[in-house]
């Protein structure tokens, strides 16, 4: 597709569920990278794919985050026993391999209560 | 001291004047800049790329690169009430490589 989908559009969540959120990039784009914001628009870095390599994961919490990107199937971000400060907005995006901009997707509010 | 830093606002501009946003980055090595608008509830927009030193113009707006002061700047002209939105500065050390994010400048722009 011409635009970074990510689904759901919100998700709510009681502490200590799991939480999984998807994102189709844009199509030809073979850099996937996804990033939090959290209040006051702190932007944080989680993790970035190559394909379905794993290029950089310098901002993931390890311990309850996990990330894929698979063929043929959109990527997923993964948080396992969710806590209060994991509500954020998660953005998508994507970018081609010989460019340096990064498109955006919707993102993904995730509510824990 | 933050990778990028920008000033939070609230800047607020009358409409029809120059809207300027400033920002400073830390890592010398940074390669590329870029400029996002993100209104609220919404994913950031490219708004404007910069990679050399000097300036930028893509109709009402001016991207300006000063790599020795490790300073960027975007100029708005003639700014509307649609251009009010958080401004991001974001800065990229080499392709493929992850985008670290200013805190963003809030700009309002009042009729």
């Amino acid at each position: 597709g011409e635009e970074v989908a990510q689904t759901p559009k919100h998700l709510v969540r009681g502490e200590g569920q799991k939480a999984k959120l998807y994102c189709a990039p844009i199509k030809g784009h073979s850099y996937v990278f996804w990033y939090q914001q959290v209040l006051k628009n702190e932007f944080k870095f989680l993790i970035s794919f190559q394909n379905e390599n794993v290029f950089d994961e310098t901002g993931m919490p390890k311990e309850r985050f996990s990330a894929k990107c698979l063929p043929n199937s959109p990527c997923s971000l993964e948080i396992q026993a969710t806590k209060l400060e994991d509500s954020a907005v998660y953005f998508c995006a994507s970018s081609q391999p010989d460019r340096t901009w990064q498109y955006f997707g919707p993102g993904t509010r995730l509510t824990v209560l | 001291q933050k990778e990028v830093e920008q000033n939070s606002g609230p800047l607020s501009v009358p409409e029809g004047a120059i809207a300027s946003l400033n920002c400073t980055y830390s890592d010398r090595v940074s390669q590329s800049f870029f400029w996002y608008r993100q209104y609220s509830g919404k994913s950031p927009e490219l708004i404007m790329s910069i990679y050399s030193n000097g300036d930028k113009e893509d109709g009402r707006f001016t991207a300006q690169l000063n790599k020795a002061s490790q300073y960027v700047s975007l100029l708005i002209r003639d700014s509307q009430p649609s251009d009010s939105a958080t401004y991001l500065c974001a800065v990229l050390r080499s392709s493929a490589s992850k985008i670290i994010f200013g805190s963003g400048t809030r700009l309002s722009i009042r009729p």
